[in-house]
This record gives C-alpha cells, sequence and structure tokens, in this order.
C-alpha cells in the first residue's frame, strides 16, 4: 500500500463546475500537510497548507480528517486554467521526509 | 527573480559522464533537497540538507552525490550517468514553520 495514494483520474469537468479530491495517508505520524499544482513538466508549486480546522483561499478548500487518514480538496467554480495535477504532500513529523502522492489530474473543459 | 533557480534546464548526455545539476535559492531557507521525478511515480528523494554542514541522503542516493557550497546554494552530481537516470529533477527549499517546500523549476535530464 503506497503512504499516501491519491486517484489519478484524469477528472474531466465543466467550466464553473464544483471537484473533490480526496487523498489518504497511513503514516500517523504525519503533521503536515499541503496541496501542491503541478502543470506539465513544471515544478510543483504550492497551493495551499491544509490545516487541522480545514482552510479556504478563495475558490479552493482544503480539509484534513486526522481520524480517517485523509485530506481533501475542493475547487469551485472551476476554470480552464485550473486544469493541472493535484498533489497532496505529507510531512512526518520530526522528521525530513515528505510523501507526494502521484497527483490527480483534473481537465476542465470549456 | 525567481526564488530557486536550477541550472542547466536541459542537458543530454551520454553513458558514464559525469554530470552536476546547480541549485540556488533567495529564500533564505536552511533546507534543501534533491528529488527525481519519473512518469507514474511520486517524487523520490534523493539527498536533503539542513545546513552547510548537514548532507544526508534521501530514498534513492546510489550513483549520486551533492555539495552544499553555501547556504544558498546545493550542488547535485552523476558521478558516472546511466540511462535509468533520465528524469525530470527538482530542487527544492524549506523553512521549519511552515515546512512547505518550495521547488525550482527542474532540470530534464537525458541519459543516452
Amino acid at each position: 500500500r503506497k503512504e499516501v495514494e491519491q486517484d489519478p483520474g484524469p477528472f474531466n469537468v465543466p467550466e464553473g463546475a464544483t471537484v473533490a479530491f480526496n487523498c489518504t495517508y497511513s503514516n500517523s505520524a504525519s503533521q503536515s500537510f499541503f496541496w501542491y499544482r503541478q502543470d506539465c513538466r513544471k515544478e510543483p508549486k504550492l497551493l495551499m497548507s491544509v490545516y487541522s480546522s480545514g482552510n479556504e483561499d478563495g475558490r479552493f478548500t482544503a480539509q484534513l480528517n486526522r481520524a480517517s487518514q485523509y485530506i481533501s480538496l475542493l475547487i469551485r467554480d472551476s476554470k480552464l486554467s485550473d486544469s493541472a495535477t493535484y498533489l497532496c504532500v505529507v510531512s512526518i513529523g520530526g522528521t525530513y521526509k515528505y510523501i507526494f502522492g502521484t497527483g490527480t489530474r483534473l481537465k476542465v473543459l470549456a | 527573480d525567481a526564488d530557486v533557480t536550477q541550472t542547466p534546464r536541459n542537458r543530454i548526455t551520454k553513458t558514464g559522464k559525469r554530470i552536476m545539476l546547480e541549485c540556488s535559492q533567495t529564500k533564505g531557507h536552511d533546507r534543501m533537497y534533491w528529488y527525481r521525478q519519473d512518469p507514474g511515480l511520486g517524487l523520490r528523494l534523493i539527498y536533503y540538507s539542513f545546513d552547510v554542514k548537514d548532507i544526508n541522503k534521501g530514498e534513492i542516493s546510489d550513483g549520486y552525490s551533492v555539495s552544499r557550497q553555501a547556504q544558498a546554494k546545493f550542488s547535485l552530481s552523476l558521478e558516472s550517468a546511466i540511462p535509468n537516470q533520465t528524469a525530470l529533477y527538482f530542487c527544492a527549499t524549506s523553512d521549519t514553520t511552515p515546512p512547505a517546500q518550495y521547488f525550482g523549476p527542474g532540470t530534464r535530464l537525458t541519459v543516452l
């Protein structure tokens, strides 16, 4: 079993749709959580950190459920420019270690 | 200017050649990392450094070495390149709190 698992997609959604991605992690020592966006053949870019109380940044909302060990990302009012791969990343407390999911691919269609 | 830069951006080389990839950052972070990314796989850690005197192996360090010349510079070397080292290489930095990582633009390396 992978330490961080994501549905690879692709998720094909029309412009204006709401789409949600989930990510599950297996290491109970996971301490910090992030969503990154990666465009094809480019570097991952931090989209948002994920806090226990949940957090929102514009059209993006992230949630963390420590008991069930999953993280979610909700994108409202999808734009064509949201098309990318979304990476779930977990850092292990007290270590150097970051575990990367393989990503969920999103295509927003006109 | 970009906070994390990598040179070269693309490189094609031959089996057996020694290659150096360079990374510089202006974010003032102490922690720096080298990753490789292959299609269908998540990023895998090659080496990491928490300060100039601290170098540590990651999960796939065989065939690679690093040098931390200064807080802002972290270089990755392939001593004798082989075709299965063909990949996209990323340098990253992080602060301690919050520990989010920031990536350079990547180096696309092809070993023939």
